[in-house]
């Protein structure tokens, strides 16, 4: 199998905090590890891949100081929201793959809330 | 044109039909081909990894690429209300230098009534 989980699923805070999502890889090591977000009825929008070691690669048009993404091991990336806003709302999805000629396995999500 | 289009639906079918879900695609360079299942307010789960053209089958699944028409699909036989869901297409080519990055279809929202 090549499960990725994903914590927590289901987050709700002030204006102003700082949230931080862990992706991990739980039986298989994985060279990269995406982040999307994805708007209701809506398909996913990448946000950033990074691989093990190296800083992450961001996608037009996504804050890499709002959103800060660490990959400190083969089988954990980190995403944190800085000082999230209500418009930081939405669901957040993490994929891992094994190597570059492999698919994609995704966790269960993020629902972030911003009030 | 987008590069990969996939009519949204919504696909409405009775227990036990054969479904048959499709994708176009416009980039000749895309050579993996992956089907995947989302339930609400769940990530996606892989259902069919193809590479190049030809067919795949899995259990009811059966994943078709067609590259000469730049086209594919994913055939569910027997389909079960549990089948109900958004189904997405995604593609990427062998490029390396973009990490392989996929490109999704919109999906097809599938509901299989009993």
């Amino acid at each position: 199998g090549a499960v990725v989980s994903q914590h927590p699923s289901r987050v709700i805070c002030k204006s102003g905090t700082s949230v931080k999502i862990e992706c991990r890889s739980l039986d298989f090591q994985a060279t990269t590890m995406f982040w999307y977000r994805q708007f209701p009825k809506k398909s996913l929008m990448l946000m950033a891949t990074s691989n093990e070691g190296s800083k992450a690669t961001y996608e037009q048009g996504v804050e890499k100081d709002k959103f800060l993404i660490n990959h400190a091991s083969l089988t954990l990336s980190t995403l944190t929201v800085t000082s999230a806003h209500p418009e930081d709302s939405s669901f957040y999805i993490c994929s891992a793959r094994r190597r570059f000629d492999q698919p994609q396995h995704f966790g269960d999500g993020t629902r972030l809330s911003i009030l | 044109q987008k590069e990969v289009e996939q009519d949204p639906g919504p696909l409405s079918v009775p227990e036990g039909a054969i479904v048959s879900l499709n994708c176009t695609y416009s980039n000749s360079a895309f050579q993996y081909f992956m089907w995947y299942r989302q339930y609400s307010r769940k990530g996606p789960e892989l259902l069919m990894y193809t590479y190049s053209s030809g067919n795949k089958e899995d259990g009811r699944f059966t994943a078709q690429v067609d590259k000469s028409s730049k086209y594919i699909s994913l055939f569910i036989r027997d389909s079960q209300p549990s089948d109900s869901a958004t189904y997405l297409c995604a593609m990427s080519d062998s490029r390396a230098g973009n990490n392989r990055k996929l490109i999704w279809g919109l999906g097809t929202s599938l509901a299989v009534n009993p």
